[in-house]
């Protein structure tokens, strides 16, 4: 089984700045995936970013890029130039992929509330 | 192209009555995940169905919870003798296939158990 850890319940940062929130995770499996999802007051989760294990190199989306740590198990997510509109729970998730394309359902931490002060 | 639709956004139930939530997910989507979100916490995967098939129910408690895909029609979670502890934000996903990792999520139906 799968456990993905966020040390982190809350931050809070000034606008413009940058924001680092870590994730750690513990599988066996060597094929996986992990992801920065955000959720809004809305409720609506938004996927921000994908990596994919086997690559080495950092994924990027616009301001948010990742820095994975194969075998230290770490993933965290950086936000440069933080924004109002990024305030939100983010979660880190984690999942599985298996011989022949098949995968698990996602693995999710317990969040981490970002507010973004003006 | 719509999104992932749950409904209803929010539902309210007795302990002892039957909740139904129900996700139509996106258009070309065959594939659909149960998640249940408790308060304070991150989503717990429950079930994954391709339509007519349950692939994967690990998560889901083995009493009075079920879950379906028909050919024809939203994907239904089913909750029977709902109790306060049931009380939770009930999310949905959808994808085109098994293995793809691109999944939309709905918005989640909000059960209160009274």
């Amino acid at each position: 089984a799968q456990t993905v850890t966020q040390s982190q319940p809350e931050m809070s940062v000034q606008e413009a700045e940058t924001v680092t929130l870590s994730c750690t995770y513990d599988t066996s499996e060597s094929n996986y995936y992990l992801f920065w999802y955000k959720q809004p007051p809305s409720r609506q989760m938004i996927l921000v970013i994908r990596q994919e294990a086997y690559k080495q190199q950092n994924a990027t989306e616009n301001r948010f890029s990742v820095n994975f740590q194969k075998a230290a198990k770490s993933f965290s997510l950086k936000i440069s130039d933080s924004q109002l509109g990024d305030t939100a729970m983010y979660f880190c998730a984690f999942m599985a992929m298996y011989s022949g394309g098949g995968a698990d359902g996602l693995t999710f931490g317990k969040g981490t509330h970002l507010i973004i002060q003006p | 192209n719509a999104g992932v639709m749950q409904n209803p956004r929010h539902l309210v139930r007795r302990r002892g009555q039957e909740a139904r939530l129900r996700c139509s997910p996106m258009k070309g989507h065959s594939h659909v995940y149960w998640y249940r979100q408790l308060p304070e916490e991150g989503l717990k995967f429950m079930v994954y169905l391709q339509k007519e098939n349950i692939i994967d129910e690990s998560g889901m408690p083995k009493e009075r919870f079920s879950a379906e895909f028909p050919k024809e029609g939203p994907s239904i979670l089913r909750i029977q003798q709902v109790v306060r502890g049931d009380s939770a934000a009930y999310f949905c996903a959808s994808s085109v296939g098994q293995g793809n990792t691109e999944a939309f999520f709905g918005q989640g139906t909000r059960l209160t158990v009274v």
